[in-house]
């Protein structure tokens, strides 16, 4: 079973700000299959990314995905106050079929 | 607009089954894989378990293999998650999602959750 580890587990910045979170897999994952969603406190997750670099619908440009084989990122280049939320990352693996989540990032406001 | 509703969450002793509810709306229901995924109180999310369109291919996280059961109507636009044997840690929400397959793999609907405590 793959394993995502995202890093760091708190991210301290302040609106404005450039965030780079990383999602690392304990094997290659392929990038079609990486996805990143973010949970604001008493909401359902949203989807961001997906693909490892496709913006999902209604996704503002400041986010961008990238990465390849077993280390990926989300990147924020200019914080707003709605940014502030815990992140995810998310593969699906075929053998057995599966689904991982990393263990999330928080994103606080400094 | 596309929707999806949970419901069927409660308060059940540890042993007790519950079964959850998913009402889709807005699109073509019987066209995707659905999934639920749950969030125990303060921590992140677990996947628990997928469907095919069709209802024929069912998938679960080792964690609910042998306890829980997925399955859909697809007449009636919902999905189910029966759940027996219900332990403590299966205290979450539990949300439904729809999937995107083809290429990709990712959720892009959620519901807003149903809550489930087992406790006695």
């Amino acid at each position: 079973e793959i394993v995502l580890t995202q890093s760091p587990g708190t991210l301290s910045l302040s609106p404005g700000e450039r965030a780079t979170l990383s999602c690392r897999a304990s094997q290659s994952v392929s990038s079609s299959y990486l996805a990143w969603y973010h949970q604001k406190p008493g909401q359902a997750p949203r989807l961001l990314m997906y693909g490892a670099s496709s913006r999902a619908t209604g996704i503002p440009d400041r986010f961008s995905g990238s990465g390849s084989g077993t280390d990926f990122s989300l990147t924020i280049s200019r914080l707003e106050p709605e940014d502030f939320a815990v992140y995810y990352c998310q593969q699906n693996g075929s053998s057995p079929p599966s689904v991982t989540f990393g263990q999330g990032t928080r994103l606080e406001i400094k | 607009q596309v929707q999806l509703v949970e419901s069927g969450g409660g308060l059940v002793k540890p042993g007790g089954s519950l079964r959850l509810s998913c009402a889709a709306s807005g699109f073509s229901f019987s066209d995707y894989y659905m999934s639920w995924i749950r969030q125990a109180p303060g921590k992140g999310l677990e996947w628990v378990s997928y469907i095919s369109s069709s209802g024929s291919s069912k998938y679960y996280a080792d964690s609910v293999k042998g306890r829980f059961t997925i399955s859909r109507d697809n007449a009636k636009n919902s999905l189910y998650l029966q759940m027996n044997s219900l332990r403590a840690e299966d205290t979450a929400v539990y949300y439904c999602a729809r999937v995107r397959r083809g290429g990709y793999y990712y959720m892009d609907v959620w519901g807003k959750g149903t809550t489930v405590t087992v406790s006695s």
